[in-house]
């Protein structure tokens, strides 16, 4: 069955410091990847998404990269601050059908 | 940008009665909202796509005449728990895909919780 990893255990790290968090997938062939933020008793925003023929893709502080040989994709949050602290998201997608299937999500503590 | 709201944002009801939660695309038009739940610390989980129009699609393992949902316009739908039980606490987050793109926008949920 299809299954999406991410780590479950919190990624504390200290301000100014990048931050990447991990997903990795099996059983998939994702047309694309998407990651949202989901911030305690909300709904998840979104953040990027990356095609299947991408390698990495960027936006301000955020860069995602997708390997789609290691069924994995790394999303990168530079120069973190306070205000990223939250849960983050990453979602699989297929061609021709809109629902995503999601991780279950990491929980990113930045210490100022 | 993209905006879709739920009501209500939360909702404490007894066993056995019915509760109704809707899902607004407030500057968009959405022929299809996927409605998703959430256990603590866990996953979103797909539990059925509405579609305008015609019936809803329900993933395996969701009850279709427990989770009843209707697509009523291009910007409205709504998922009714009927006969709730405890075990249908939980977080309800719906979602509508964007007219241009793959990228979802997801309303701020409703935190359901069965006495």
């Amino acid at each position: 069955s299809q299954k999406i990893e991410q780590n479950s255990e919190a990624l504390n790290i200290q301000e100014g410091k990048t931050a990447t968090l991990t997903c990795n997938y099996t059983n998939y062939s994702p047309a694309y990847l998407q990651w949202y933020r989901q911030d305690p008793g909300r709904g998840p925003v979104f953040l990027l998404l990356i095609r299947e023929n991408e390698k990495e893709k960027r936006k301000e502080r955020l860069k995602v990269t997708f390997d789609t040989t290691l069924k994995q994709s790394l999303f990168h949050v530079t120069a973190s601050q306070p205000a990223d602290s939250a849960t983050y998201l990453c979602a699989l997608g297929s061609t021709g059908r809109r629902a995503l299937t999601f991780g279950s999500g990491t929980r990113l503590q930045v210490q100022p | 940008g993209a905006v879709v709201s739920q009501h209500p944002s939360r909702v404490i009801c007894k066993s056995g009665t019915s509760v109704k939660i809707e899902c607004r695309s407030l500057d968009f038009q959405a022929t299809t909202m996927f409605w998703y739940r959430q256990f603590p610390k866990q996953s979103l989980m797909l539990m059925a796509t509405s579609n305008e129009g015609s019936k809803a699609t329900y993933e395996q393992g969701v009850e279709k005449d427990k989770f009843l949902i209707n697509h009523a316009s291009l910007t409205l739908s709504t998922l009714t728990v009927t006969s709730a039980h405890p075990e249908d606490s939980s977080f309800y987050i719906c979602s509508a895909p964007g007219q241009v793109g793959d990228e979802q926008f997801f309303g701020p949920g409703t935190r359901l919780t069965v006495l």
